[in-house]
């Protein structure tokens, strides 16, 4: 069965550094989303991409992030300048055109330090 | 704008007893809804889905949960508790018409299972 699945895992960093959060998402799925949960929080919504462009993006989306898809399978998160509060497992999850169902990774732990 | 409300952060049952995490939403256009499980250390596995067909939904492990538009809710349910089913539950909302079609979750609901 098809998955999404991310890279790194975990991911530890030190404040300040860049990080890049790889996805590769169903093959065939057109919309692509990142979603992140502090520990012991809710998930929450980041971004959604579709047709090589953002589509909405949350409060909590600010100028230090960014995503990309730079080829045909991969989608990526950056986070150019992590601050502690960085610190979250994110998700990425894609879908179908015709489908409302979000397939979701396995998640990617980062710990800011 | 879009929100869900799960009651009770955390649920204990009995092996064998009925499972009931409660989830209200608030939408103001007719909503797809989600329910989502995630197991320690892992992602997000789809449960079951309402997408205006049927009101009373039936997804994976023997879980079921019924949309009540005069109630906002659609709650879970399972008649039996299972050990394998101890997890986090998390209920989500999605806009039918908004094509981005991003998921609000709710807070979650951890569930318990006793021997």
């Amino acid at each position: 069965e098809p998955e999404v699945t991310q890279t790194p895992s975990h991911q530890v960093t030190q404040m300040g550094q860049e990080v890049i959060l790889r996805c590769v998402p169903i093959s065939n799925h057109l919309y692509f989303y990142w979603y992140r949960q502090i520990l012991g929080q809710k998930v929450e919504f980041l971004v959604s991409f579709y047709n090589n462009e953002i589509s909405e993006k949350s409060e909590i989306f600010d100028d230090q992030f960014s995503v990309e898809r730079p080829d045909g399978s991969n989608f990526t998160l950056k986070i150019r300048s992590t601050k502690l509060e960085d610190s979250a497992m994110y998700f990425c999850a894609s879908r179908a055109r015709q489908d409302r169902e979000q397939y979701f990774g396995p998640g990617t732990r980062l710990t800011v330090t | 704008a879009q929100s869900v409300t799960q009651l009770g952060s955390h649920v204990s049952v009995s092996e064998g007893a009925l499972v009931l995490l409660r989830c209200n939403y608030s939408s103001s256009v007719p909503p797809y809804l989600f329910w989502y499980v995630q197991y320690p250390n892992q992602g997000l596995q789809l449960l079951l889905k309402y997408t205006s067909a049927a009101t009373l939904v039936k997804g994976i492990n023997g879980f079921e949960a019924e949309f009540k538009k005069s109630e906002t809710s659609f709650h879970l349910t399972k008649p039996s508790a299972h050990m394998s089913d101890a997890a986090e539950y998390f209920c989500a909302v999605s806009d039918l018409y908004n094509q981005g079609g991003k998921l609000i979750f709710g807070q979650g609901t951890e569930l318990s299972v006793k021997p």
